[in-house]
């Protein structure tokens, strides 16, 4: 069965820094790979996947993930920072030919002024 | 599109009592999913549905209930509530675009405290 990694649980960084959020992920083969968002009070807003080809992939609000098989992981990044990026963030996989979404503990973003 | 909605947004019920959490899809999706969200613990799946009137178990499935009557809802019951079910409840749908892959909509969530 698949599993997901988020090391850290709360992050801080300032307004205009750039950010990099871990998810490393535990399959066989290369599996299909999401990064949510959520803000407070808020459900999940998907920021961008990875199914296959190009390992860097784009997402929206700014927001860019690369898939590095060799690590099994699948970071995001941002290179500067906004203040309503403050939210918490959800790294997901998912198996080719399945339907299910395995998450992530999530990592609570906090962006100081 | 209104999207994926749940019902009620909040709700508060007494250790033994019985409700029913309501999902709507207008995106004509095939599959649904309920999950229950924890502090420290992410999302977990409860039950899914991948079409109308087929229902599945997910991770965390003892004391809920599910029924997909209708492609657009996706029902989660609770017979018996008990403390340990407080939580925030999502639902979630999808479609699958090309063969094997598939993306989910999270609907707002339904905030539920048992007391």
């Amino acid at each position: 069965a698949q599993s997901v990694t988020q090391p850290d649980i709360h992050i801080t960084v300032s307004e205009g820094a750039s950010l990099e959020l871990r998810c490393n992920y535990s399959y066989g083969a290369t599996p299909y790979l999401f990064w949510y968002v959520q803000s407070p009070g808020q459900g999940l807003q998907l920021l961008l996947k990875y199914f296959s080809g190009d390992t860097l992939v784009q997402g929206i609000k700014g927001f860019e993930a690369e898939f590095k098989r060799s690590q099994s992981s699948f970071n995001l990044r941002k290179p500067s920072v906004h203040w309503s990026d403050a939210a918490e963030y959800f790294c997901a996989v998912g198996t080719p030919g399945g339907n299910k979404l395995t998450f992530g503990t999530g990592t609570q973003l906090k962006v100081e002024l | 599109n209104a999207g994926v909605t749940q019902t009620p947004k909040f709700r508060v019920l007494k250790t033994g009592q019985s409700m029913t959490l309501l999902c709507a899809q207008d995106m004509n999706h095939e599959y649904m999913y309920w999950y229950r969200q924890d502090p420290g613990m992410g999302l977990r799946l409860i039950h899914y549905s991948v079409g109308e009137g087929t229902t599945a178990k997910g991770e965390v499935p003892d004391g809920y209930n599910v029924s997909r009557l209708k492609k657009q809802n996706f029902l989660l019951g609770l017979e018996s509530a008990a403390p340990s079910q407080t939580s925030v409840y999502f639902c979630a749908s999808s479609y699958v675009w090309r063969v094997g892959s598939y993306e989910q909509y999270f609907g707002p969530g339904t905030r539920l405290t048992v007391t």
